[in-house]
This record gives structure tokens, C-alpha cells and sequence, in this order.
């Protein structure tokens, strides 16, 4: 059964910081994995989806690379600000079209 | 480009009682989904439509909980008799299609609260 743990559970740290959040999962027969955002009170938006192919995917400030034989995936996020603060998921899809999530990384960055 | 919609935002009942939720995915979509995300967890799917077909529903507690999605567009998840376990963000998404290339674009979610 594919499991996804995130870590760190939450993370605070001050406003222009370079950090990093981290995904595991334990099959590695997946599809692709995805990184998504979710702001308190609302829905998930995708930042970037990784095929299984490839190794990793760029959007602005956000740098996610994916490691499929250890199960690992690693979200970059450069120069943090107070508007990056939100929960952080990771998200694999596997065969059988489940998409598991993991329970995801609380982010604050700090003024 | 509309998002998913969904309503209620929030909605509070008291245990035992019935309770609807209405989901409109975006406009060309054929694959739904209806999550459910307990506080401090990641969203687990409790069903998946492809147009109008049940494709999954494995995980759905099929003693109170059911589903439909009449003309493969808009869908309604329905609770009968809601417990307070139920107390939940009731999520909805949608994809162009089933293939692992394609996101999943998800709904703001209704909020439930079981008294």
C-alpha cells in the first residue's frame, strides 16, 4: 500500500530564507507526483507536477525534484515571503488512478 | 476560466440529520472526484467519476454516504444519517481526463460540522 509522509509536520522561518520541504513515499511505481498549495479555508492549487521521467520541474521560486528509486521528492523554495505562508502537499498518482496525498508541511514565513 | 464550484461553503447540522453537497466541475472536465480531508490530514478520495460512471468507489462508506453525477456534468454527495466522525472539508476536483499527466483542479471545499 503507498504511503506519503511529509516532513518537516510545520516549518517557521523569517521572511527571504531558502528552504526546503521534503515527500516520501514507498512505492515507487507511480505515475507522476505533484506539489500542491492550500490556503486556510480553501481549495488545493497545483504548483508543479513531475512526470515519473523526469527529474525535476521549475515554476518562479519553486524548484521540485523527484528521485523515484529512493522515494523521494524535495520542494526548493528560494527567497521565502510572508505570501508563501500556507500548508504544502504532496501528492503521488499511481497505477489503478489513486492519488495519494501526504498530510502535508504547514509553512509560516515570518516579516 | 471557471473554477470548480461548490456549495455550501460550510454547512452545520446535527447528528442523525441529512445533509447534500453540490459540486460543478470545470466545463469540459469528464473525471470528478469527491475527497474528504480531516483537520491536519491530506485529502483521501472517497469516489471518482468518469462522466457519468462510478469508477471507483471503494472507499466510500456506502451505508450513509452516496453519490451522483446525473448527465456526467455537475455531482452531489450526499450524507444520511450524518455522524459527528462525519465533521469534515468535504472536497471536489476535476480533470480533463483519467491519464496520470493530467492535474487535478480542486473546489474551495464545504466545511461540515456535525453537532
Amino acid at each position: 500500500k503507498q504511503e506519503v509522509t511529509q516532513i518537516p509536520a510545520a516549518l517557521s522561518v523569517p521572511e527571504g530564507e531558502n528552504l526546503v520541504l521534503n515527500c516520501s513515499f514507498t512505492d515507487s511505481a507511480i505515475y507522476n507526483l505533484q506539489w500542491f498549495r492550500q490556503d486556510p479555508g480553501k481549495g488545493l492549487t497545483s504548483l508543479l507536477l513531475i512526470q515519473s521521467s523526469q527529474r525535476e520541474q521549475t515554476s518562479g521560486r519553486l524548484n521540485a525534484s523527484l528521485d523515484k528509486s529512493s522515494g523521494r521528492s524535495t520542494l526548493y523554495i528560494a527567497a521565502s515571503q510572508p505570501g508563501d505562508s500556507a500548508t504544502y502537499l504532496c501528492a503521488v498518482y499511481t497505477g489503478g488512478f489513486k492519488t495519494i496525498f501526504g498530510a502535508g508541511t504547514r509553512l509560516f514565513v515570518k516579516a | 476560466e471557471a473554477g470548480v464550484v461548490q456549495s455550501p461553503r460550510y454547512k452545520i447540522i446535527e447528528k442523525k440529520q441529512p445533509v447534500a453537497f453540490w459540486c460543478n466541475p470545470i466545463s469540459g472536465h469528464n473525471t470528478l472526484y469527491w475527497y474528504l480531508q480531516n483537520l491536519g490530514q491530506g485529502p483521501e478520495l472517497l469516489i471518482r467519476y468518469e462522466n457519468e460512471e462510478a469508477v471507483d468507489d471503494s472507499q466510500l462508506p456506502k451505508d450513509r454516504f452516496s453519490a451522483e453525477r446525473l448527465k456526467g456534468v455537475d455531482s452531489t454527495l450526499k450524507i444520511q444519517p450524518a455522524e459527528l466522525g462525519d465533521s469534515a472539508v468535504y472536497l471536489c476536483a476535476s480533470s480533463p481526463s483519467p491519464s496520470g499527466e493530467e492535474t487535478q483542479y480542486f473546489g474551495p471545499g464545504t466545511r461540515l460540522l456535525v453537532l
